[in-house]
């Protein structure tokens, strides 16, 4: 199952307005991750934020977490037409062979209108 | 930045064929590359992790003869979809950490499967 919610599922803004979306989890994390996906294609990594982190900035991108209510959001600042893609969440676990493996959120479905 | 090319994007067969994707690393060699399968405006679910030399391990709930992921060099796994099915339709995405304790994963472009 996966371990990250995001809400919300879907968000249409418009070009130049601010976009916020959230990400809960259960258990507890050593970081915390955020991907964007093109329509049909590979994620990209974006920003890794760690459990000894409250926030971070890259660019207009700036990623909060509270391991209290074990949740983070990212928010996107002055939003493009090219931000137009879904953007996921991740959070390690221990996998096979001791890899750390990650467990992706649902995604948010970002659309910027222009 | 590190590169993952995965091939080929897009592959059409008919039902009862067995279909190989390939997932390279290119300018980096990744002792361990992951498998992830997602279907239309969902999330990606771990299949398997692909540990070079050594037999993958595979999430709960995939089929290890059906999904057969072999990863002979530290440059290339492959996933072969074996006897495929229309319900193996769907978008399938592989990974890879540049180094051993990097937490971040580069992806490939992933290959749609259709079937037929």
């Amino acid at each position: 199952s996966q371990q990250g919610e995001e809400d919300p599922q879907a968000l249409s803004i418009q070009e130049g307005e601010n976009a916020t979306m959230n990400c809960s989890y259960k258990t507890s994390i050593n970081n915390l991750q955020w991907y964007r996906q093109n329509s049909g294609r590979g994620l990209v990594h974006l920003i890794l934020i760690r459990s000894n982190e409250r926030e971070k900035h890259s660019g207009r991108l700036r990623v909060t977490l509270d391991t209290s209510k074990k949740s983070s959001s990212l928010l996107i600042t002055a939003s493009r037409a090219a931000d137009t893609a879904s953007y996921f969440c991740a959070t390690g676990r221990l996998g096979g062979g001791g890899a750390q493996k990650l467990v992706f959120g649902q995604g948010t479905r970002l659309t910027i209108n222009p | 930045g590190a590169v993952v090319s995965q091939h080929p994007s897009r592959v059409i067969c008919k039902s009862g064929t067995s279909v190989k994707i390939e997932c390279r690393s290119l300018d980096f060699q990744a002792t361990t590359m992951f498998w992830y399968r997602q279907f239309p405006k969902q999330s990606l679910m771990l299949m398997a992790t692909s540990n070079e030399g050594s037999k993958a391990t595979y999430e709960q709930g995939v089929e290890k003869d059906k999904f057969l992921i072999n990863h002979a060099s530290l440059t290339l796994s492959t996933l072969t979809v074996t006897s495929a099915h229309p319900e193996d339709s769907s978008f399938y995405i592989c990974s890879a950490r540049v180094q051993r304790g990097d937490e971040k994963l580069f992806f490939g472009s992933g290959t749609q499967l259709s079937v037929l």
